[in-house]
């Protein structure tokens, strides 16, 4: 069966220290894999997007990056954290052109 | 731009009244359409989703959305609202890419 897996679930960092979010899929081949961050007020705002592996789009301006070493495996990362970067980070992955999405549990991020 | 907007931040109603969740979509053609929960501190659930055909689309746990092509609108609505349907409810939206648009979310609190 298909599975999402995400980790940690939570994590507290101090500002200016590096930061690395995994996340996983297994079930499936060559899928679409997406990094969403949800801040207060904000809703669900697309950070990343991927269609295979070192193929990464940016959706917006930040201090964060991604990379897809691996084709189910995707990667959040920052070399010095701010404390904007706090929030809810959500990973997903679809199926191109299948329009259906399955999200991880999510990582609680506290920058302090 | 594509975009979603939920007009509504923070909804309260009583157990067993009902419920409408406002979604309005702007693309520059009608976008396959979701609504998702996300229970606190949880990962997001799809409570349904339209792509064509009927506009009045059934999902699960009793809520139903009726999508209006001439508002650009899609609605979400339950008849009558348990106490576990608290929760923060989130519209979205794909269109000709494969990237997952959300709105910024509703806040259900539910009174007994």
């Amino acid at each position: 069966s298909q599975t999402i897996h995400q980790w940690p679930a939570t994590l507290v960092q101090p500002v200016g220290s590096p930061l690395s979010l995994e996340c996983t899929v297994e079930g499936t081949s060559n899928p679409n894999l997406y990094w969403y961050r949800q801040a207060a007020g904000r809703g669900l705002q697309l950070l990343f997007y991927s269609v295979g592996i070192g193929q990464i789009s940016s959706e917006v301006p930040q201090n964060l990056s991604a990379s897809r070493p691996q084709d189910r495996q995707f990667i959040l990362s920052s070399k010095k954290l701010l404390l904007s970067d706090s929030g809810f980070y959500l990973c997903a992955w679809s199926v191109r052109g299948n329009y259906g999405y399955t999200f991880g549990s999510g990582t609680r991020l506290t920058v302090v | 731009a594509q975009s979603v907007t939920q007009p509504d931040i923070h909804i309260t109603v009583s157990e067993g009244a009902s419920l409408e969740l406002r979604c309005n979509y702007s693309y520059g053609a009608t976008p396959y359409l979701f609504w998702y929960v996300q229970s606190p501190g949880q990962g997001l659930q799809l409570l349904l989703k339209y792509f064509s055909g009927d506009t009045l689309v059934q999902g699960i746990k009793g809520f139903e959305a009726e999508f209006k092509r001439s508002q650009s609108s899609f609605n979400l609505r339950k008849p009558s609202v348990h106490w576990s349907d608290a929760a923060e409810y989130f519209c979205a939206a794909v269109r000709n890419t494969d990237k997952l648009i959300f709105g910024t979310g509703t806040r259900l609190q539910v009174f007994p």
